[in-house]
């Protein structure tokens, strides 16, 4: 069965500092993995997602994260956070050929002026 | 720009009233999802369709029902609205596959937050 674990319910950043936002997953197939983000009051937006070939994924607003199988691992990256990045961050996975996504519970990034 | 809508933003209920949320979307696509989210649970499905009058149970289904009359617009039912349904629920769809890559990204609606009194 598929599950996904987000280590870190709140992380809290300078602005300007690194972002780091950690994902394990386990799938007994190769996986389909996503990050979305959701800011307040709104619904799920796709950050980036990985579904085969190159293992670092760019995806939109400066993130990217690498897929790492030995690992199994998706951990998203921002080298310098913005205010604006303050929201909740969802690491999700889903099997090759399945309509499921599962989804993490969800890590909500804090950005200190 | 593709557009997934719900009928409420912020919904109030009584225990026991029957509650009906609706979801619109404008993308075409096959496959419509219900999830509530919870602090600390992130996102459950309650259930999800494939196609035109096809539902499934996701991992949560109890207390709940699921109506697919047009490819457009998925409605979820409580039944019998209860006080550990307050929760946000939210609707997403995606396309579905034929041969080759594919992507299962999912497109969700800006959420109902749903109280029970």
């Amino acid at each position: 069965a598929q599950s996904v674990t987000q280590l870190g319910s709140h992380v809290s950043v300078s602005e300007g500092a690194l972002v780091l936002l950690r994902c394990n997953y386990s799938s007994s197939v190769p996986p389909y993995l996503f990050w979305y983000v959701q800011y307040p009051n709104q619904g799920l937006q796709l950050l980036l997602k990985y579904t085969t070939g190159a293992t670092l994924v760019k995806g939109i607003n400066g993130f990217e994260a690498e897929f790492k199988k030995s690992e199994t691992s998706f951990h998203l990256t921002k080298p310098s956070a913005h205010m604006s990045d303050a929201a909740e961050y969802f690491c999700a996975v889903s099997e090759t050929g399945g309509f499921k996504t599962i989804f993490g519970a969800g890590t909500r990034l804090f950005v200190k002026a | 720009d593709v557009k997934v809508t719900q009928s409420s933003r912020y919904l109030v209920k009584r225990t026991g009233e029957k509650v009906f949320l609706e979801c619109v979307q404008d993308m075409d696509h096959e496959n419509m999802f219900w999830y509530r989210q919870d602090p600390g649970l992130g996102l459950r499905l309650i259930y999800f369709s494939y196609d035109v009058k096809m539902k499934e149970k996701g991992d949560i289904p109890e207390g709940y029902s699921v109506s697919r009359e047009k490819k457009e617009r998925f409605s979820l039912i409580l039944e019998s609205a209860s006080t550990n349904q307050t929760s946000m629920y939210l609707c997403a769809s995606s396309t579905q596959l034929t041969s080759g890559r594919s992507s299962y990204e999912q497109y969700f609606g800006p959420g109902t937050r749903l109280t029970v009194t």
